[in-house]
């Protein structure tokens, strides 16, 4: 089946330590997404990929970094400068980078600080 | 700056009873898309129903419609002959270009049985 897959579920991360949330897809889209979701609020982008091998920085991208070295992956890391990482993490693609084409989303990722 | 904005934080509705969500955005763009996705209990979120901008006609997906306001910014989501999986925070969403899409703060539907 086609579709995008996010790993692990639940990820804890300690105070100072970098943590990497995974994204997979298996659908041939070209365009990947990473939102950031807090509680009762909507999704804020981080980052976006349209292509391989290249990325840019959405509304909230200072505490986090990415890379795309494969389509049917799009790997977000979330970096000890990032001070407040507590929240739900969502990937996305698109068949292509016009407006018209609609964002499917993966399952998500909570992310928890110990 | 773009924003969406839904009004009501939550609604709640009868079983096979019909309710409308309501959101509005802020742009002086004249093509665009609207969304509303769909985000239950397991926190996926799946996409409702679409409208282009630059369609008059009301987009539906079987009991869900919309009612596309152009002129006064409003995008409302009509849920009808509601059902117990509908329950869940619905989002409004509009995007204008290849990478910049709003979400709105969501609206928690509940369905009474």
């Amino acid at each position: 089946d086609g579709g995008i897959t996010q790993s692990p579920k639940y990820l804890f991360r300690k105070e100072g330590q970098n943590v990497t949330l995974s994204c997979e897809q298996n659908l041939n889209h070209d365009a990947m997404y990473w939102y950031r979701q807090d509680p009762g609020q909507g999704l804020r982008l981080i980052y976006y990929s349209q292509i391989v091998n290249d990325f840019q920085k959405g509304d909230i991208a200072e505490g986090y970094s990415v890379s795309r070295e494969k389509k049917e992956s799009f790997p977000l890391t979330v970096t000890s400068a990032q001070k407040n990482p507590t929240a739900f993490y969502l990937c996305a693609s698109s068949i292509g980078e016009g407006t018209r084409e609609t964002q499917y989303f993966g399952p998500g990722t909570r992310l928890l600080v110990l | 700056a773009q924003t969406v904005t839904q009004s009501q934080p939550e609604m709640s509705v009868q079983e096979a009873e019909t309710v409308t969500l309501s959101c509005t955005y802020d742009t002086s763009e004249s093509d665009y898309y609207l969304f509303w996705y769909k985000q239950p209990p397991s926190r996926q979120m799946i996409l409702v129903i679409r409208q282009e901008a630059y369609k008059q006609q009301n987009a539906t997906e079987n009991r869900f419609s919309v009612n596309f306001q152009k002129a006064a910014k409003s995008f409302s989501l009509k849920i009808s002959d509601s059902q117990l999986g509908d329950a869940a925070m619905y989002f409004c969403a509009y995007r204008y270009n290849n990478n910049d899409m709003r979400f709105g703060a969501g609206t928690r539907l509940t369905v009474k049985p």
